[in-house]
């Protein structure tokens, strides 16, 4: 059965500070792995799908990294505006598999 | 512009009582999704759809469920025997290439109360 695992579950960033988000997962067979950011009370928005170890993805402040067991969503010098909570998901042959998410706060 | 549209935005249930959430798609995506959030959890899957006329459960499908009777369309009814229904369920759909890169479309949720 396929597993995603993130942490930390919550994350206080000050504006500015840089910091990482951890996808571990276990799966029979990758065929993507993708992040997605979610503000309260909204549904998941599309950030970045990965397919194979080594590849990387950026996106304005975001850098999403994928190797064979974990992936890393980078956040460099945050600003409030990129608090959300940020879902990793996994994708087997007809479905995604989600982790819990991260939610990041950024104060200014 | 396409999209998931779900309806209503909040839904309040009695004791007892089914309760339908709507989730309408202009994309042309073949496959739906129904999944319910919780605090501190993962989206966990309540039913799919790949086709229509056809659905399979999910890792959750214990007191609901579902139609496909047209493409556009895949309503979630909560029924009775669904003893802890207050979540945030989201529908989503994939299709295709896009469905391949972007995974799913998700709709913008309904949160459901029991009172």
């Amino acid at each position: 059965e396929d597993q995603v695992t993130q942490s930390p579950e919550a994350l206080r960033l000050q504006e500015g500070e840089s910091s990482s988000l951890n996808c571990s997962y276990t799966v029979s067979g990758l065929r993507g792995l993708f992040w997605y950011r979610q503000d309260p009370g909204k549904g998941p928005e599309f950030l970045f799908t990965l397919y194979s170890a080594g590849e990387e993805k950026e996106k304005e402040r975001l850098k999403a990294t994928l190797t064979k067991k974990e992936s890393f969503l980078h956040i460099t010098a945050p600003k409030p505006e990129d608090s959300a909570t940020y879902l990793c998901a996994v994708r087997d042959d007809y479905k995604l598999s989600f982790g819990a998410g991260t939610t990041v706060t950024v104060r200014a | 512009d396409g999209g998931i549209t779900q309806s209503p935005k909040y839904l309040f249930r009695k004791e007892g009582q089914n309760v339908t959430l709507s989730c309408e798609q202009n994309l042309n995506h073949d496959a739906m999704y129904w999944y319910r959030q919780d605090p501190g959890q993962g989206l966990r899957l309540i039913y799919y759809s790949q086709i229509v006329n056809d659905f399979q459960k999910g890792d959750i499908a214990e007191g609901y469920s579902v139609s496909r009777e047209k493409k556009e369309s895949f309503p979630l009814t909560v029924t009775s025997a669904q003893k802890n229904p207050t979540a945030f369920y989201l529908c989503a759909s994939s299709g295709g290439q896009v469905g391949s890169y972007y995974g799913y479309t998700f709709g913008s949720g309904t949160r459901l109360t029991v009172v």
